[in-house]
C-alpha cells in the first residue's frame, strides 16, 4: 500500500527559530514534491525533487531528498509569521499519480 | 508560468441536484488532468485521472456514475457531481502535469450541498 507519512502533523514555532518537517514514503519513486496550502486556498508548488541527493532552496525553505532512505525533509530557517500554512509532501508514482502526506500545519508565532 | 483556471470557486447547491466544475489549462495543452477531493483538515485524495479523448480512470471507491468526468479537449476537463448529497460537500481541486516542472493546480472549488 502506498503511504506517505509526514511528521510532525502540527508544528508551532517562534519566529527566528529553525525546524525540519520529515516526509517518509513507501515506494521506490524518485520524484518528490512539496506544496504549501493556505487556509481556503489551493496548493502552491514549492519544490520538485527529482533525484537522490537533490537539494533545493528558496528563501527560508530548503528541501532535500534521500531516495535510499525514502525520506525527504523540508527545513525552515529563521521562521517568520508569513510561513504559517499547511505543508504537504507528495510522492509521484506510476501513471503520474500523486500520493500526498497528511500535511503539517505550521504556525509561526511572533 | 502554467496556469490552470478552475470555476466556480464556490458553489452551494440543493441536495439531489448536479454541479459541474470546469478546469482549463490556459497556456498549455493538458492531455491528462487529475481531480482531487479534500475534506476539512485532511489531505488531498486523488479521485480520478482524466485523459483527453478517452474515459477517465477512477480510483478505488470513487463512484463513476456519481462523479462524471469529461475531457473533450486538450484544454478543458469537467467534473460533474450528480445527485449531490451533503456528504459530497468538499473542496475539489484539479491539476495538470507540466512535464519536468511538475503539477499545476487549479484554485479549487468549495462545494456545499444543503
Amino acid at each position: 500500500e502506498l503511504k506517505v507519512e509526514q511528521n510532525p502533523l502540527f508544528l508551532s514555532m517562534q519566529e527566528g527559530k529553525n525546524y525540519t518537517i520529515y516526509c517518509n514514503y513507501s515506494t521506490t519513486s524518485d520524484r518528490l514534491y512539496w506544496y504549501r496550502q493556505d487556509p481556503g486556498k489551493s496548493l502552491e508548488s514549492l519544490f520538485v525533487l527529482l533525484s537522490n541527493g537533490a537539494v533545493k532552496q528558496e528563501g527560508r525553505l530548503m528541501a532535500s531528498l534521500d531516495t535510499k532512505a525514502r525520506l525527504s525533509t523540508l527545513h525552515i530557517t529563521a521562521a517568520v509569521h508569513d510561513l504559517s500554512a499547511t505543508y504537504f509532501c507528495a510522492e509521484e508514482t506510476s501513471g503520474s499519480r500523486l500520493t500526498f502526506g497528511e500535511g503539517t500545519q505550521l504556525t509561526v508565532n511572533p | 508560468g502554467a496556469v490552470v483556471s478552475q470555476h466556480p470557486s464556490r458553489v452551494i447547491c440543493k441536495s439531489g441536484t448536479s454541479v459541474k466544475i470546469e478546469c482549463r489549462s490556459l497556456d498549455f495543452q493538458a492531455t491528462t488532468m487529475f481531480w482531487y477531493r479534500q475534506f476539512p483538515k485532511q489531505s488531498l485524495m486523488l479521485m480520478a485521472t482524466s485523459n483527453e479523448g478517452s474515459k477517465a480512470t477512477y480510483e478505488q471507491g470513487v463512484e463513476k456514475d456519481k462523479f462524471l468526468i469529461n475531457h473533450a479537449s486538450l484544454t478543458l476537463s469537467t467534473l460533474t457531481v450528480t445527485s449531490a448529497h451533503p456528504e459530497d460537500s468538499s473542496f475539489y481541486i484539479c491539476s495538470a502535469l507540466q512535464g519536468i516542472d511538475g503539477y499545476t493546480f487549479g484554485s479549487g472549488t468549495r462545494l456545499t450541498v444543503v
